[in-house]
C-alpha cells in the first residue's frame, strides 16, 4: 500500500552494527506496528504503538527498540544486529477503534540481512 | 500457549472453491478473526473479518462455528491470481494489556493451477 512506506527496502549489514528501519504513513492512523516475517513462521509482532505516547512490546521484542517520532512515523532499531535477526520486516498501521476489529495496512517490507 | 494453526499449503485448480481453516482454540470472548492475503514481495492485504456465523464480501466468505475455536476462509471459483499465502489473525489469550497477544497463523500457501 503506497500510503505506508518503509526505508530502506533492502539492507545488508554486519553483526554488531546498529540499524534503524523507518516507517512513514499518510493514512492519518493512530496505530502503528512492526512485524518480522520468517519462512515457516508467518508474521510475528515486535512492537506496537497506539499513539505517540504509547509503546508496547509484542511477541518478540528482545533485541529491538522503537521510537514513535510523530503520528506518522514509527522507527525500529536493532541496537546490535545479530544474524538471527535476518528477516523481512513489515510496518503496518490501523485506525483507532476496537483493538480486535482494526484492519491493518501493511508497507512493502524491508529485507534485512545480517552477516 | 496462545496459538493459531493453519495448513502449510494447499493446491487447487482454476474455477474450484477453496476452503482454508484456521484453529484458534484460545480466542478471547469478544475478539474478531481476520484473514489476510500476501503476494511475494508485498505486505499482507486485508481480505475479510468476522466474529461469528458467516460473513461475506465481494472476494471471500468466512465461516465461524458457534464455539469460535476455528474459522474457515472460503474463496469461490479461484483463479491463477489467487495464488498467494493466506494468514488468519486473532487476538488470543485474554484482554488487551492483560496478557492477550495478537497472533498471526503461520500462513497457508495456496497454489492455483490451470
Amino acid at each position: 500500500d503506497a500510503d505506508v512506506t518503509q526505508t530502506p527496502r533492502n539492507r545488508i549489514t554486519k553483526t554488531g552494527k546498529r540499524i534503524m528501519l523507518e516507517c512513514s504513513q499518510t493514512k492519518g492512523h493512530d496505530r502503528m506496528y512492526w512485524y518480522r516475517q520468517d519462512p515457516g513462521l508467518g508474521l510475528r509482532l515486535i512492537y506496537y504503538s497506539f499513539d505517540v505516547k504509547d509503546i508496547n512490546k509484542g511477541e518478540i521484542s528482545d533485541g529491538y527498540s522503537v521510537s514513535r517520532q510523530a503520528q506518522a512515523k514509527f522507527s525500529l532499531s536493532l541496537e546490535s544486529a545479530i544474524p538471527n535477526q535476518t528477516a523481512l520486516y513489515f510496518c503496518a498501521t490501523s485506525s483507532s477503534g476496537t483493538w480486535d476489529t482494526d484492519t491493518q495496512y501493511f508497507g512493502p517490507g524491508t529485507r534485512l540481512t545480517v552477516l | 500457549l496462545a496459538k493459531t494453526t493453519q495448513p502449510i499449503s494447499m493446491d487447487s485448480y482454476e474455477g474450484q472453491e477453496v476452503n482454508i481453516t484456521c484453529s484458534h482454540n484460545n480466542i478471547a470472548t469478544n475478539d474478531y478473526i481476520t484473514w489476510y492475503q500476501q503476494f511475494p514481495s508485498q505486505g499482507p492485504r486485508f481480505i475479510i473479518q468476522g466474529y461469528k456465523t458467516k460473513v461475506k464480501n465481494e472476494v471471500a466468505s468466512l465461516f465461524i462455528p458457534a464455539d469460535r475455536k476455528s474459522s474457515t476462509l472460503s474463496l469461490p471459483r479461484v483463479s491463477l491470481s489467487d495464488t498467494a499465502v493466506y494468514y488468519c489473525l486473532a487476538f488470543l489469550g485474554g484482554i488487551y494489556n492483560q496478557g492477550g497477544k495478537l497472533i498471526f497463523g503461520q500462513g497457508t500457501e495456496l497454489s492455483v493451477k490451470p
